[in-house]
């Protein structure tokens, strides 16, 4: 059989749906967060962060949303297009003390874009 | 501006060798880190290095080491490969001092694969 987490969730969206991808942290005490794309054979590129004092923000095409009550972290994507289908990670920032900075990464989510 | 360039982009090691991943970035960025991917699993920090003269272990540090040579340059060693460090290596660094204000994005390059026979 194969292990548990070889295999990342997949969202798969029409051309020119809205794509919402979801995620859980897991550190009441993070305080800042941060969506990663990263398409097939390429490092992680930055999208869109927010911080613990905020509950929404939102950039070309994208949002992301922020429940602190849940742990809950959102990303909305607008109108999706083809080049969107990449593997999206969420990161958190647990602060392990003062003066660090180590973004914890999730396992990722998997979005294919149907033309 | 090239960003952060990792060499080499592929390596193919027997175990008990030994190697380094060297990075570079050029946007003047004060901290360095490096993470490892493994298939269907998020980034894991191995090592980072919050300024120059500094480094510090991160989630799973285990046979590796690393030098920050300067504020440009933080390389990675395995000092005697092992077939559970076959990955996906990642270097990153971003501008942000440490003790200052915890933002800021990590721009990272584009990654080193590593198989261990």
């Amino acid at each position: 059989g194969e292990s548990v987490g070889l295999h990342l969730p997949t969202l798969s969206v029409q051309e020119g749906d809205n794509s919402i991808i979801n995620c859980a942290y897991s550190n009441s005490a993070s305080d800042y967060f941060i969506w990663y794309k990263q398409e097939s054979g390429k490092g992680p590129q930055f999208i869109i962060d927010i911080r613990s004092n905020m509950d929404k923000r939102q950039g070309q095409r994208v949002t992301v949303l922020l429940n602190k009550t849940v742990k809950h972290l959102s990303l909305q994507i607008a109108a999706t297009q083809p080049g969107d289908s990449a593997v999206y990670f969420c990161a958190e920032n647990r602060p392990p003390g003062a003066g660090s900075y180590q973004l914890t990464f999730g396992k990722g989510t998997k979005l294919s874009v149907i033309p | 501006n090239a960003g952060v360039t990792q060499t080499p982009k592929f390596q193919v090691l027997k175990t008990g060798q030994s190697m380094t991943l060297q990075c570079a970035q050029d946007m003047n960025h004060n901290s360095m880190y490096w993470y490892r991917q493994d298939p269907g699993m998020g980034l894991r920090l191995i090592y980072y290095s919050a300024s120059e003269g500094t480094t510090d272990k991160g989630e799973v540090p285990n046979g590796y080491n690393v030098s920050r040579l300067n504020k440009r340059e933080f390389s990675l060693r395995l000092e005697s490969a092992a077939p559970s460090q076959t990955s996906v290596y990642f270097c990153a660094s971003t501008e942000r001092l440490a003790g200052g204000p915890r933002t800021g994005e990590l721009f990272f390059g584009e990654g080193s694969r590593l198989t261990v026979l």
